[in-house]
């Protein structure tokens, strides 16, 4: 079995602060795990995967993932935040040998001027 | 042109009505799935293929079927749409890297 909790249905920053989403995963084996992003009224788009190797995972947009086993946890940052940068975020996980994803709830990132 | 395509984009239905969502996709993938997703609850996979000859129940099949016509193109019915299938639907297909590519998502409302 596998379940993904993400903290925080609603995140909110300022332009130029730091974006922490957070992600949680539960997997009887080795987990993949991934965030995609959805931007307004479109489909979702893979920011960054974890599958083996290299723990500090960095996608597309300045977005990176660290993948900490103790924690079971895949939390998603990035520096500095840009207007653009607003939209749904989704943490997923796939059991290796499972072959289908599960999802978390989605955290919606909102960004001030 | 879009490597994933879902037809309609929009749709309104009336209660007990058939319905059927279809995808295509050009990417050259044998997996294809479709989800639900509603306000809060994130993506719920409905029902997905590994190939032609393989199709599998997600985790909210119920009220669902799916029939994959070709390596490209995998459709969704609603035997008969009620109220709480109204939400947005996306099909999305992945090769052998396990990243999966989303479709623009179907919404449909039934009243």
């Amino acid at each position: 079995a596998q379940s993904v909790t993400q903290l925080g249905s609603h995140v909110s920053v300022s332009e130029g602060a730091l974006v922490l989403l957070r992600c949680n995963y539960s997997s009887s084996v080795p987990p993949y795990l991934f965030w995609y992003v959805q931007y307004p009224n479109q489909g979702l788009q893979l920011l960054l995967k974890y599958t083996t190797g290299a723990t500090l995972v960095k996608g597309i947009n300045g977005f990176e993932a660290e993948f900490k086993k103790s924690e079971t946890s895949f939390h998603l940052t990035k520096p500095s935040a840009h207007m653009s940068d607003a939209a749904e975020y989704f943490c997923a996980v796939e059991g290796s040998g499972y072959s289908t994803l599960t999802f978390g709830k989605g955290t919606m990132l909102l960004v001030s001027p | 042109d879009a490597d994933v395509t879902q037809t309609p984009r929009n749709r309104i239905t009336k209660t007990g009505k058939r319905i059927m969502l279809e995808c295509s996709q050009t990417k050259g993938h044998d997996r294809m799935y479709w989800y639900r997703q509603d306000p809060g609850l994130g993506l719920r996979l409905i029902y997905y293929s590994f190939d032609v000859k393989d199709i599998n129940k997600g985790e909210i099949s119920d009220g669902y079927s799916v029939s994959r016509q070709a390596q490209a193109k995998f459709s969704l019915s609603l035997e008969s749409a009620i109220p709480n299938q109204t939400a947005l639907y996306f099909c999305a297909t992945s090769g052998k890297t396990d990243t999966q590519y989303f479709g623009p998502g179907t919404r449909l409302t039934v009243l």
